[in-house]
């Protein structure tokens, strides 16, 4: 149980186009995600805290009208990098918190996806 | 603030060796310690963890205690293999702060036959 699954695994793109990332919770309704940036050979960054139907809350320094977070389902949770740039190219990596096991403060992450801007 | 360091790679074993991961954390509430594996060109998957003091987490031979006194939950493996070869983070979660992860800026390990 608690499998997190992102779509696509790789992408790559022109520069000035959008890509829209998928993160879904397989088998449990996911009341909040996360979405992580991480660099080469660096540890993960938290971009930011979506929680379902409402506004995600933007870690400082990330630019919410480029990194638009959307949690329109208790399984989905979508990141659309817009206008990309070559510096946007990173691993993204989303991760669940399940709600039934709140108690451990964990969460599932997804097995990330590479965006490559040319 | 709330923070995990972790020990300054890269690692490199012989096949077999003993491995130790320092790992020492900052909190201001009662966190649970998280150790997370990346493989190459892959995303995080959980390794063990552990909710309270003096709590042991362990999976696939390695281990880790919860050290409240010394704030510390270092990992261990009597005995690695060329498959443990990967990036190893140690993270901490409040749930004062929405359960956010706190990581640490991760540890290389090679592991040579």
């Amino acid at each position: 149980g608690a499998v997190v699954s992102q779509h696509p695994s790789r992408v790559i793109c022109k520069s000035g186009t959008s890509v829209k990332i998928e993160c879904r919770s397989l088998d449990f309704q996911a009341t909040t995600m996360f979405w992580y940036r991480q660099f080469p050979k660096q540890s993960l960054m938290l971009m930011a805290t979506s929680n379902e139907g409402s506004k995600a809350t933007y870690e400082q320094g990330v630019e919410k009208d480029k990194f638009l977070i959307n949690h329109a389902s208790l399984t989905l949770s979508t990141l659309t990098v817009t206008s990309a740039h070559p510096e946007d190219s990173s691993f993204y990596i989303c991760s669940a918190r399940d709600p039934q096991r709140a108690s451990y403060n964990e969460q599932f992450f997804g097995p990330g996806t590479r965006l490559t801007v040319l | 603030g709330d923070s995990v360091t972790q020990m300054e790679g890269p690692v490199t074993l012989s096949e077999e060796a003993f491995l130790t991961i320092n790992c020492t954390y900052t909190a201001t509430g009662y966190p649970s310690l998280f150790w997370y594996v990346q493989y190459p060109g892959e995303g995080l998957q959980l390794l063990l963890k552990a909710t309270k003091a003096d709590d042991k987490g362990s999976n696939k031979g390695f281990e880790a205690t919860y050290r409240k006194e010394t704030t510390s939950f270092h990992l261990e493996k009597g005995s690695v293999q060329v498959s443990d070869s990967a990036v190893y983070f140690c993270a901490l979660s409040l749930s004062n702060t929405g359960n956010q992860f706190y990581f640490g800026t991760g540890t290389s390990l090679t592991v040579i036959p």
